[in-house]
């Protein structure tokens, strides 16, 4: 197992200002995710932090209004950029252990203003 | 591709019985299945890799019908620790990392005693 900590748990912010958020994970893992969960729906990947190298962007988000950095194997940061009300969401930091299971943190809940 | 999860919501007595569907109208090649309680990051149960394949996890089991693309989760005895709202998961691309993945919008159950 894996045990993932988030930071901050929440936040509020103001229109046009940024977020960075951190995952810091107990072991070295090479594969972690950044989600989004939108007020009462589902999750959505947002990109793959790769380690040493630029992350993997889904359709639909980009690196200029998500940037992440992957310093080492045991912590990524994602920064939610030039932030408007559509942003205010939950984002869920996750690894992927090598049973192929996903672990979640315990996520940043988000509300802009 | 979005998987579609049905039903929506399960409102069920304590020592009920439910199933939760997970459909898609592309190839599935694997199922995730995952619980989130209220407030609480979501939580792996199992995962389906192939045809056929069966899993249990206490009074919790599932099935993958790899030709109707289609997995099933049952709920057996359902105990009150059972509420919280279950998402089925499957990968973005064929083959691609396993933690890439499509969340269907989630089952809302609701176990009351």
């Amino acid at each position: 197992s894996a045990v993932i900590s988030q930071k901050p748990s929440r936040d509020i912010c103001q229109r046009g200002t940024s977020l960075t958020i951190q995952c810091q994970v107990d072991s070295q893992v090479t594969m972690m995710f950044w989600y989004r969960q939108q007020p009462g729906q589902s999750l959505t990947l947002i990109a793959t932090a790769n380690q040493g190298s630029e992350a993997t962007y889904e359709s639909g988000f980009v690196i200029d209004k998500f940037p992440i950095s992957r310093p080492n194997l045991t912590f990524s940061t994602l920064t939610v950029s030039n932030m408007s009300p559509e942003d205010s969401s939950i984002y869920l930091c996750s690894v992927q252990t090598t049973n192929e299971k996903l672990f979640f943190g315990s996520g940043t809940q988000l509300s802009v203003l | 591709q979005q998987p579609v999860q049905s039903p929506q919501a399960v409102i069920l007595r304590e020592g009920e019985d439910a199933v939760i569907n997970c459909s898609s109208s592309k190839a599935l090649y694997s199922v995730h299945w995952y619980r989130q309680k209220h407030g609480e990051a979501p939580v792996f149960l199992m995962i389906l890799l192939k045809g056929g394949e069966q899993k249990g996890h206490e009074k919790i089991s599932a099935s993958f019908n790899e030709k109707k693309q289609q997995s099933s989760l049952y709920l057996t005895a359902s105990q009150l620790s059972y509420s919280g709202t279950y998402f089925c998961g499957t990968p973005l691309v064929r083959g691609s990392t396993l933690g890439r993945l499509y969340f269907g919008r989630g089952t809302q159950l609701t176990v009351w005693p």
